[in-house]
């Protein structure tokens, strides 16, 4: 059973560019959110979808946008980067929108130059 | 303001050495507090849910304890395997969680 896959695992951009991280939920689950994660910090909620809606939104610019397919996978797009939107970015799945036991991809190492 | 806050931020331990880490917490309409594990590299893995105060659970070497303002995660006889950051979340009425800064701890052989 595969767990929360994500991709790429690492990209590089420059400032003013846009990108899409991708993510895959673990099977069975219906709810996906992402994380970001600076170096040296704890997770900050980005926001989360369930039934291809955005259900909540962490404090993140309209910059950071995503999206949920009918199949439960899901983007994570941003546009205008900033430098300082490197960081890893965690794509976690949970079975319950409800449930704070989440279920963690490897994450995407975005470097904004 | 929602706030969790972790010490120390990191922590040195011989094999076999027990300890505790702390995560004390301002969360209004706390749902739940959650302990993570995270390697370097990948992403947090779940340890403990504690819902109200008093409650305690346990894994292996390790035991998640909550009272009203702080959580405590006890180490027993740690290994060099027990190794990792330990992250402390709050979850909120909205849903999502309010994770620390995490505790860097490194057991030595």
């Amino acid at each position: 059973d595969a767990g929360v896959t994500q991709s790429p695992t690492h990209l590089i951009k420059t400032r003013g560019q846009q990108v899409t991280l991708r993510c895959s939920p673990k099977s069975g689950h219906d709810t996906v959110s992402w994380y970001q994660q600076a170096l040296g910090q704890g997770p900050q909620f980005i926001f989360q979808y369930y039934e291809e809606e955005e259900r909540q939104r962490g404090n993140f610019p309209d910059r950071f946008s995503g999206h949920q397919f009918p199949n439960y996978s899901s983007e994570l797009n941003v546009n205008a980067l900033l430098l300082g939107d490197s960081a890893l970015y965690l794509c976690a799945s949970s079975f319950d929108r409800a449930t704070g036991e989440l279920f963690f991809g490897e994450g995407s190492r975005l470097t904004v130059l | 303001e929602d706030q969790v806050t972790q010490s120390p931020e990191a922590l040195r331990l011989q094999e076999g050495e027990s300890s505790s880490l702390n995560c004390s917490y301002t969360v209004s309409g706390l749902r739940g507090l959650f302990w993570y594990r995270q390697d370097p590299g990948k992403g947090p893995e779940f340890l403990f849910t504690l819902y109200s105060a008093g409650e305690e659970k346990e894994k292996e070497r390790l035991k998640a304890t909550l009272t009203k303002k702080e959580s405590f995660l006890h180490i027993t006889a740690p290994k060099p395997e027990d190794s990792a950051t330990y992250l402390c979340a709050g979850q909120t009425g909205a849903n999502n969680l309010f994770f620390g800064t995490g505790t860097r701890l490194t057991v030595i052989p």
